[in-house]
């Protein structure tokens, strides 16, 4: 069974600008959830998708955003790009509630 | 505020001997816990969970401990290898929730 993947892989864009990341799940995975890696603040929650619905959110602003489709692929956009943007953004993707996240190889953002 | 620390962020040890990596937690709230293993360049793998209900799970070369009174949970890795040299992250959950709360991490370098 394929794994979780995410397109693109790297990724460089300036200040001001906006990115859409795109992440397919395990197959029969219906739970998506994406996460921002820094070195500063570690790996932090962004937003979780089940059956198009966001059903969690983490403590990030408005410019970060998400959705799911029917085929359980998920996309997140960051609007108004700004230089502390810059990081690893993973996508994870679960059977359902207490099944293990299985995590995506990440896209490496770089915001000039 | 940080919820799950790892307070250590480096540890090294020799082949063949045990390596101990520890996480406290300062939800109460928790109740299910993972650990990851994360190489550069890649997303986290899950290695091992455990669910507050226990306070051991073995798998493998792979033990954590559940100690719920000190907020604590440690993983053990006996005998440690040079392919365990990673970043290892500690994760939390509550109430059945995909949102996972991590620490910052320990990078385990296996000298042979």
């Amino acid at each position: 069974k394929a794994g979780v993947t995410q397109t693109p892989r790297y990724l460089i864009k300036t200040r001001g600008q906006q990115v859409t990341l795109s992440c397919s799940p395990i197959s029969g995975h219906r739970s998506v959830s994406w996460y921002q890696q820094t070195p500063g603040q570690g790996l932090q929650f962004l937003f979780e998708y089940f059956s198009e619905t966001q059903r969690n959110k983490g403590n990030f602003p408005g410019r970060f955003s998400g959705r799911q489709f029917s085929n359980s692929r998920s996309e997140m956009n960051v609007s108004t790009l700004e230089l502390g943007d810059s990081a690893l953004y993973l996508c994870a993707s679960t059977l359902g509630v207490l099944e293990t996240q299985y995590f995506g190889p990440g896209t490496r953002l770089l915001v000039l | 505020d940080q919820q799950v620390k790892q307070n250590s962020p480096s540890l090294s040890v020799q082949e063949g001997r045990i390596s101990i990596l520890n996480c406290d937690y300062t939800n109460s709230m928790f109740d299910y816990f993972l650990w990851y293993k994360k190489y550069p360049a890649e997303g986290p793998t899950f290695l091992i969970s455990i669910s507050s209900i226990k306070d051991k799970n073995e798998d493998g070369r792979f033990t954590v401990f559940l100690n719920k009174s000190a907020k604590h949970l440690s993983l053990h890795i006996v005998p440690s290898q040079p392919g365990d040299s990673a970043v290892y992250f500690c994760a939390a959950a509550q109430g059945g929730s995909e949102k996972l709360v991590f620490g910052k991490g320990t990078k385990l370098t296996v000298n042979p």
